[in-house]
This record gives structure tokens, sequence and C-alpha cells, in this order.
């Protein structure tokens, strides 16, 4: 199993700014995922982050609203920027768990409320 | 593409009843199958999942679901609910690994809530 570390679990921003959220790992990994999980609606992919690459985004999802960091193999970063109150959402970090792929291990989530 | 439905956004059982949360897939390949619970405040924990072998699959607290491939379904269940059930319920779906799309599908979600 693995343990995961998210900060801020909440924040309240303006529009316009950005949010930094952190994901620390008990253990080395490979692949880092970032999901977003809005008011009423399903968990959506937003990228993958492996170490010592770039992360690879899903449709719908680009660099320069959602950059991530990946500077080592317990350790990443998401950034939401200019923020718009659509932003409004949960974030969540997982990592791979078991030997199927799906299985994974979620942090607590980070709740982003933008006014 | 994948996609999976889970129907009803709110379940509602008086503790001690059965629990049934319906999840429906489209995969175009047998897919590999999970439910996961968020209980408040807390990231997603795996439940129980299907890949491949015995379709009724044992999870976590007493649930179970069955893969039934004829109905493309995957409903979770529990013979009796406890107050502690109360969470919300995630279907999802991912292809079977070296079928190209590995990455999970969640549904949109059920909450549970027992009455008392």
């Amino acid at each position: 199993s693995a343990v995961i570390s998210q900060k801020p679990s909440r924040d309240i921003c303006q529009r316009g700014t950005s949010l930094t959220i952190q994901c620390q790992v008990d253990s080395q990994v490979t692949m880092m995922f970032w999901y977003r999980q809005q008011p009423g609606q399903s968990l959506t992919l937003i990228a993958t982050a492996n170490q010592g690459s770039e992360a690879t985004y899903e449709s719908g999802f680009v660099i320069d609203k959602f950059p991530i960091s990946r500077p080592n193999l317990t350790f990443s970063t998401l950034t939401v920027s200019n923020l718009s109150p659509e932003d409004s959402s949960i974030y969540l970090c997982s990592v791979g768990g078991g030997p199927e792929p799906g299985e994974l291990f979620f942090g607590e989530g980070s709740r982003l409320t933008v006014l | 593409a994948q996609s999976v439905t889970q129907l009803g956004s709110h379940v509602s059982v008086s503790e001690g009843a059965l629990v049934l949360l319906r999840c429906n897939y489209s995969s175009s390949v047998p897919p590999y199958l999970f439910w996961y619970v968020q209980y408040p405040n807390q990231g997603l924990q795996l439940l129980l999942k299907y890949t491949t072998g015995a379709t009724l699959v044992k999870g976590i607290n007493g649930f179970e679901a069955e893969f039934k491939k004829s109905e493309t379904s995957f409903h979770l269940t529990k013979p009796s609910a406890h107050m502690s059930d109360a969470a919300e319920y995630f279907c999802a779906v991912s292809d079977p690994p070296n079928f190209g799309n590995e990455k999970l599908t969640f549904g949109t979600g059920t909450r549970l809530t027992i009455i008392p």
C-alpha cells in the first residue's frame, strides 16, 4: 500500500490567481496521476506525471493551465493557473497500488473554491 | 471508448437492509472492473475488483459484486447495511493490460445514505 499526503486540503482563491497542490508519497513510484472531481461529476484524469519527463495530459487539459512538476519518485505538484470559478473542484493525487492496472491509491484531495 | 453508468446518484437504505448499487459499463473488450469508496473528507479507496476468473468477487467490509457479461453490469451489494457504510461509491472500468487503454474511467458516483 501507499500513503499519500496532499497539501493544502482546502483553499479559497481569487479568480486570476494560481494554486499549487503538493502530493507526497511514502514510497517511490514511477507514475503519479492527477484527477479532478467536479461537484456532482465523476473523476476525470488530468494528467499522468512520470519522473524525469514531461507529464502526459488528457484531452481537454493543457500544460499552460495545469503545469505539473515531478522532481523525484515520491513528490509531484499540480498548479491550477489563472483561476476561474469553473476550476472549483476537488483535485486528487493517486498512484498505482497493485498488480493490476486500475488499482490506485488516492490522497485525501485538495478542495479548491474560486471566488 | 469506455463508459460507466451508475444508476441513482443517491440511494438510501435502512440499517440492516440490503444495499444494491448499480453499475453498467460499455467496453470494446472484456474489461477490468472496480468499485471504489470515498468516505467523507477522505480519498478514494479500492473496495473490490474484477479482472479475470470468478465473476463474483468479494471486497472489504462485506461488500461483493458480480460481473455479468451478458448484462454488461457490475452491481455492488451488501446483505445488511451498517451506518458506517454511508459514503460515496464509484464504479470504474479499464482495459486489461496490453489492450491499449489502461486508464480508469469512473462513473459519476452514488451517494449511499443509511437510515437508522
